[in-house]
């Protein structure tokens, strides 16, 4: 079975602080993405990856940065966190192919004091 | 840019009545794919459409493509507690990775 993880269920950080959110899949697949989710706005695509080292800005990049240097490893990067980017942070991974299947890990709840 | 509208946004069913919901896409699609997330849980995948007019089936979920590749729909019949959740459709549109876009889901209750 395809194992998707992050790093953290639950998170609290305060305003202005520099968070890292970790996400890791087992089954060397070459995309990774991204995604915040609201209630009434479904999951909104952040960034995505296709290849080591290679990033594709999504729908809302805006005060995001992500850092893929190995295949299995996503991590996304608030640099400076506001309040407005409380959410649930999904991580999702899929195979070669553009549309094939995601893979979504459990989810992390940021929430930003 | 790609525009998705899934509606309703809420429904409330009894055990046993059926349950529609529909994804409609401003522009035509590569193909579509069906998710379901359960209360506190992650999306998972339940189906890909590709051809225009699709229909596939799945035990008592029916997944339907349109004819123009711009709109789908999800029907349960007879739906039943473990069909609770929200489901999500998630429109590819052209080559491009950042033509994925999701709807904003469906939230489906049902009283047993």
């Amino acid at each position: 079975d395809v194992k998707v993880t992050q790093s953290s269920r639950y998170l609290v950080k305060r305003t202005g602080e520099k968070v890292f959110l970790e996400c890791v899949q087992d089954m060397d697949h070459e995309n990774m993405f991204w995604y915040r989710q609201d209630p009434g706005l479904g999951l909104r695509l952040i960034y995505f990856s296709y290849d080591v080292k290679m990033k594709e800005k999504g729908d809302i990049p805006e005060g995001y940065s992500v850092s893929r240097e190995k295949k299995e490893r996503f991590s996304l990067i608030l640099e400076s966190a506001s309040t407005n980017q409380t959410s649930m942070y999904l991580c999702a991974s899929s195979p070669r192919l553009a549309y094939n299947e995601q893979f979504f890990g459990p989810g992390t709840r940021l929430t930003v004091l | 840019g790609q525009q998705v509208m899934q509606i309703p946004q809420y429904q409330h069913v009894q055990e046993g009545e059926d349950f529609t919901t529909y994804c409609n896409s401003s522009t035509t699609l590569s193909n579509i794919q069906w998710y379901k997330q359960r209360p506190g849980g992650h999306p998972v995948f339940l189906i890909q459409l590709v051809k225009s007019g699709e229909v596939k089936k799945q035990k008592r979920l029916t997944f339907q493509f349109g004819e123009a590749k711009k709109n789908s729909s999800l029907h349960i019949t007879a739906t039943q507690t473990t069909d609770v959740g929200t489901y999500f459709c998630l429109c590819a549109g052209g080559t491009s990775y950042g033509k994925l876009t999701f709807g904003q889901g469906t939230i489906l209750t049902v009283h047993p």
